[in-house]
């Protein structure tokens, strides 16, 4: 079972805008350790979308945003296209007694209808 | 600009082994922290192991620790990930990703994959 749970899904329309909510715990997101968000095309390899919680790499666009609270996470995407139908990833950091180490969300299909 | 190339997947039998490797280039690959990420079919990812710039210290997950090796090779510019005592769960794309600094734990660079299939 991932350490971060998703939603297995969300949608909306063209032009709309959804949000993909990334809930964790106290030894990852609550110790604030930062929460990276990647898009997965299908049939690609996984792109760094949102780092360090809410920045966005060069070329991503500012459709794309991020805020942290807690112990969650959160993405939104504004103006939904056509080409934002994908999977969303959300990645932290966790540090327990049973060792420190990268841990992923499930992954949220999000699709554009 | 950076390309990681993975390569070395294909089928092999429970109990058996697999080298992957993964060929940087278009960065100072001697700066970065380099980790292997993999993905089994319609699932979604999961961290398997991560070695620092100088590959003084290496981490792995509890799921593949004592049967995985991770390494790199500086002057080929190039990451490998040696599979022993390999199970059906262990089938997945690989990817090799690029660490943000030596050892920020997130990825700002992907390959392609490369699919390991387990089975009999």
């Amino acid at each position: 079972q991932p350490v971060l749970t998703q939603p297995p899904s969300v949608s909306g329309a063209p032009g709309q805008r959804v949000t993909i909510s990334c809930t964790g715990s106290s030894s990852n997101i609550g110790a604030g350790y930062d929460v990276h968000w990647y898009q997965q095309l299908p049939g690609t390899a996984p792109k760094l979308l949102i780092y360090d919680s809410n920045n966005r790499p060069s070329g991503v666009p500012d459709r794309f945003s991020g805020s942290k609270s807690g112990t969650s996470a959160s993405l939104a995407i504004t103006g939904l296209q056509a080409e934002d139908d994908a999977d969303y990833f959300c990645q932290s950091y966790d540090s327990s007694l049973s060792g420190s180490h990268v841990v992923f969300g499930g992954g949220t299909k999000l699709t554009v209808l | 600009q950076v390309q990681l190339v993975e390569s070395g997947g294909g089928v092999v039998q429970p109990g058996g082994s697999l080298t992957l490797s993964c060929a940087a280039s278009g960065f100072s690959f001697s700066n970065y922290g380099m980790h292997w990420v993999r993905q089994a079919p319609g699932q979604g990812l999961e961290w398997v192991a991560f070695i620092r710039f100088d590959g003084s210290d290496k981490y792995y997950a509890d799921s593949v620790k004592g049967r995985f090796t991770i390494s790199r090779d500086t002057s080929r510019k190039t990451l490998y990930l040696q599979m022993n005592s390999l199970r059906p769960e262990d089938t997945a794309v690989y990817y090799c990703a690029k660490d943000v600094l030596d050892s920020n734990w997130y990825f700002d660079y992907w390959g392609q994959g490369t699919l390991v299939t387990v089975s009999s």
